[in-house]
């Protein structure tokens, strides 16, 4: 079974509005985290947020946790065009927090 | 600070010969390193985990004598393709952890190498 599954798998709005994305995940999990890719880059962290955790904010963004339906939320508020990039989750497959497995990602497309 | 680096950012080669990727910790110390491929469009896929002086261990389905890695400092894991195809031109990137700062369970990406195999 594959962790960590976003949707949308793409999405594009207009600078301003707020972007929703959604990951959902198969097993039990120590924290779950959020990566953005630029195209054609490497992955820059955005944020943990372990299970004993329900929301957590930095900046623009915020996450959820819901650990019974085994989902988590990505919410970027008041998008701008350099917002624009793929968004993807993880969840470890051990209590070491290696092995990651990444989610398929979302596309955001922050039109100007 | 947690900078990963990999070398070369892209290379093209041709087919049968070997490619050797490079991923340092510019100013941390890494005793796990990861690397991953990922397909245009497509999510990264983790190869194998590098741990600083022992043998890697590999995921189900990926070729240790293909992807040759080596961990032999605590910053710089290298990944070499041998006998490169067509159908490993891909996107390959490393991770590391800093397990001193920062949460030991994030991981640090460098930005990737492009392969490309003619």
């Amino acid at each position: 079974s594959q962790q960590g599954e976003e949707d949308p798998q793409a999405l594009s709005i207009q600078e301003g509005e707020n972007a929703t994305m959604n990951c959902s995940y198969k097993t039990s999990i120590n924290n779950l985290q959020w990566y953005r890719q630029n195209s054609g880059r490497g992955l820059v962290h955005l944020i943990l947020i372990r299970s004993n955790e329900r929301e957590k904010h930095s900046g623009r963004l915020r996450v959820t946790l819901d650990t019974s339906k085994k989902s988590s939320s990505l919410l970027i508020t008041a998008s701008r065009a350099a917002d624009t990039a793929s968004y993807f989750c993880a969840t470890a497959r051990d209590n070491y927090g290696q092995n990651f497995v990444f989610g398929p990602g979302t596309r955001l497309s922050v039109l100007p | 600070g947690a900078v990963v680096s990999q070398h070369p950012s892209w290379v093209i080669c041709k087919s049968g010969t070997s490619v050797k990727i490079e991923c340092r910790s510019l100013d941390f110390q890494a005793t796990t390193m990861f690397w991953y491929r990922q397909f245009p469009k497509q999510s990264l896929m983790l190869m194998a985990t590098s741990n600083e002086g022992s043998k890697a261990t590999y995921e189900q389905g990926v070729e240790k004598d293909k992807f040759l890695i080596n961990h032999a400092s605590l910053t710089l894991s290298t990944l070499t393709v041998t006998s490169a195809h067509p159908e490993d031109s891909s996107f390959y990137i490393c991770s590391a952890r800093d397990i001193l700062r920062g949460a030991p369970e994030t991981q640090y990406f460098g930005p990737g190498t492009r392969l490309l195999v003619l």
